[in-house]
């Protein structure tokens, strides 16, 4: 099978600006988590999809937000852009939520 | 408040030595403990896993030890290699706390030749 897919791989935005980062799963998964994972602070989760319903979020400002679609690829946005969103997004599929989670080699954003 | 404390945050070992990265957590409704490599560049991969029914799993040269009553779980590399140079990290998750998983904020291991 194919592993979790991110797109895009790099991505250079200035404050203020909007993204959208986009996630594939594995096949036959449904669940998808984001994280983002900066040196100082580790990872730190974003949110879970399964199902196309929000089942979890992390402790981040609503300028974050994302979404699951019906094949169980996911997208989320960030508006607003702060130089301190400068990160590494992961995002992680799983068959079922809580089981084990397999990751896509994430998507780097810096803002400028 | 971080659910699941690790250390050490860096590491150096000899090659053939043993890497031991530990971490320990506070809620007792966590029954899934994985352990995860990553390369730079890449994503986490999933290493090794372990649940509170059994003390020790071991899968090659990698072994998790848990102790569930000091709420500890310790990663063990065994003849360390330098291609085990990565950071690594533990986590954590229970049905009981919605599934979600918590990380502990990586050791970077140096395996030196």
């Amino acid at each position: 099978k194919a592993g979790v897919t991110q797109t895009p791989r790099y991505l250079i935005k200035t404050r203020g600006q909007q993204v959208t980062l986009s996630c594939s799963p594995i096949s036959g998964h449904r669940s998808v988590s984001w994280y983002q994972q900066t040196p100082g602070q580790g990872l730190q989760f974003l949110f879970e999809y399964f199902s196309e319903t929000q089942r979890n979020k992390g402790n981040f400002p609503g300028r974050f937000s994302g979404r699951q679609f019906s094949n169980s690829r996911s997208e989320m946005n960030v508006s607003t852009l702060e130089l301190g969103d400068s990160a590494l997004y992961l995002c992680a599929s799983s068959p079922l939520t809580g089981d084990t989670q397999y990751f896509g080699p994430g998507t780097r954003l810096t803002v400028l | 408040q971080q659910q699941v404390k690790q250390s050490p945050q860096s590491l150096i070992v000899q090659k053939g030595g043993i890497s031991i990265i530990n971490c320990a957590y506070e809620n007792t409704a966590f029954d899934y403990f994985p352990w995860y490599q990553q390369f730079p560049g890449k994503g986490p991969a999933l290493l090794i896993a372990i649940r509170p029914d059994v003390s020790e799993k071991k899968e090659g040269r990698f072994t998790i030890s848990f102790n569930k009553s000091a709420k500890q779980f310790s990663l063990h590399i065994m003849d360390s290699q330098p291609g085990d140079s990565a950071t690594y990290f533990c986590a954590a998750s229970g049905a009981n706390t919605g599934n979600q998983f918590y990380f502990g904020t990586g050791t970077s291991l140096t395996v030196i030749p």
